[in-house]
């Protein structure tokens, strides 16, 4: 299985900062169709998780441009450019490229 | 409005059984993938099960392997989720999730529904 390894796995940021998530999978999620299926939810406290970004670095509708995602291969990383309080929850990185589909562990982003 | 609805949840004792229900609205069902992602209490996310559009292709989980089946009715936009041999490890919310293309051998998750709680205990 592909494993997903985020870091860090607890972010505190002052608002108006911004803030970076690693991800790093195991094996190159790169498809034999030539897409890289590399996605970022975020799971807000009580909800289910809400895609930001999907292939790497597209934003989803509605998705803030302060919210963007790079990489390839096998590293990726998301970035807030400045951290709002309704940031606030747990960032899953995850892979559909091979199946079993797998996350990160996921990262939790609070408010210092 | 994409809609993901699950129901079907409950307390159930080990070695029992459980079916799970999906009802989607908003989209062309049959003209997509879909899946079932658990959350163990207080965990992470882990992919279960998927099923193609026309259900010719299924996958699954090693940790589920034998005891769930995925099935759907694209007449009636429902998902199902049969859950047997049920097990304490087993107990988590239960996600129907949506994906972009039409088969399951990728993951383009991009909805998901609120969850169906699983609790196995006696």
């Amino acid at each position: 299985d592909v494993v997903m390894t985020q870091s860090p796995l607890s972010l505190s940021v002052t608002l108006g900062q911004p803030a970076s998530i690693s991800c790093r999978s195991s094996y190159s999620l790169v498809h034999t169709d030539g897409y890289i299926y590399f996605n970022w939810f975020l799971q807000r406290p009580g909800q289910s998780p809400r895609r930001l970004i999907y292939k790497v670095s597209n934003r989803d509708s509605g998705v803030p441009d302060r919210f963007s995602g790079s990489g390839s291969g096998t590293d990726f990383t998301l970035k807030i450019s400045r951290v709002e309080a309704e940031d606030v929850g747990i960032y899953y990185c995850m892979q559909g490229t091979h199946w079993p589909y797998t996350f990160g562990q996921g990262t939790k982003l609070e408010i210092k | 409005e994409v809609q993901l609805v699950e129901s079907g949840g409950g307390l159930v004792q080990p070695g029992r059984s459980l079916r799970l229900s999906c009802a989607a609205s908003g989209f062309i069902f049959d003209d997509y993938a879909m899946h079932w992602v658990r959350q163990a209490p207080g965990k992470g996310l882990e992919w279960v099960l998927g099923i193609s559009w026309n259900s010719n292709s299924v996958i699954y989980a090693d940790s589920v392997k034998g005891r769930f089946t995925i099935t759907r009715d694209n007449a009636k936009n429902s998902l199902y989720l049969q859950m047997n041999s049920l097990t304490a490890e087993d107990t988590a919310l239960y996600y129907c999730v949506k994906s972009k293309d039409l088969e399951c051998l990728l993951a383009d998750f991009d909805y998901w529904g609120h969850g169906s709680l699983v609790s196995v205990s006696s």
